[in-house]
């Protein structure tokens, strides 16, 4: 049990639409990332947030948005979206002087139509 | 630009030692880890080692740093079956906590 929580479980779109997944970190967890895991891949870095400032990026598009919230919740927000979106959505925290180590959520499998 | 590499796939015996390789690219890396995920679930921390360390046992797992091969391996010893899963090695960018990861080998143990 990491204490990372991640909603929904579960999530169909169609192509152009938007959708926002969620996370929940522990308390003093100040440093959040998002990661993507396509179906037989290892995960790829989205974007990391510290104390609601994003502070690294991957090979991301800017339609890859996201917010974090001083109660240790962030959103990644998606829009116009693709087929090759559909994948798990893995979001990651770690404690504030201890940031070498991420703890995972169960993640959020997201499928686009 | 960093690069993870390991092997696809492992087949072992129950009660047979695992070793699970990966290389690496970055040799700037402060940290390796050996991550798990059972299927349908995110991925669980194992464990990770330091760069200036040569190994690392913590319990039935065993960690092997070469740095200068740039090649990392967890050795599980006494697999069970509840250890087939699909283990990820991962680095970090130094610049920050950024973890980049191989493409996953999925140890299979038969009974």
């Amino acid at each position: 049990e990491t204490g990372v929580t991640q909603s929904p479980t579960h999530l169909i779109k169609t192509r152009g639409q938007q959708v926002t997944l969620r996370c929940s970190s522990q308390s003093g967890h100040n440093t959040v990332s998002w990661y993507q895991q396509a179906l037989g891949q290892g995960p790829q870095f989205i974007f990391q947030y510290y104390r609601e400032e994003e502070n690294g990026r991957g090979n991301f598009p800017p339609r890859f948005s996201g917010l974090q919230f001083p109660n240790y919740s962030s959103e990644l927000n998606v829009n116009a979206l693709e087929l090759d979106d559909s994948a798990l959505y893995l979001c990651a925290s770690s404690l504030d002087g201890k940031e070498e180590t991420q703890y995972f959520g169960p993640g959020t499998r997201l499928l686009v139509l | 630009g960093e690069d993870v590499e390991q092997s696809l796939f492992l087949s072992v015996r129950e009660g047979d030692s695992s070793v699970i390789n990966c290389t690496y690219t970055d040799s700037s890396s402060t940290y390796l880890y050996w991550y798990k995920q059972e299927p349908g679930a995110g991925l669980q921390l194992l464990t990770y080692i330091f760069s200036n360390m040569d190994m690392k046992q913590d319990q039935r797992l065993t960690v092997l740093l070469n740095k200068k091969d740039k090649h990392l391996s967890l050795r599980i010893a006494d697999t069970q079956t509840g250890d087939s899963a699909i283990y990820f090695c991962a680095e970090n960018d130094t610049g920050f906590q950024k973890l980049v990861f191989g493409t996953g080998t999925r140890l299979l143990v038969s009974p």
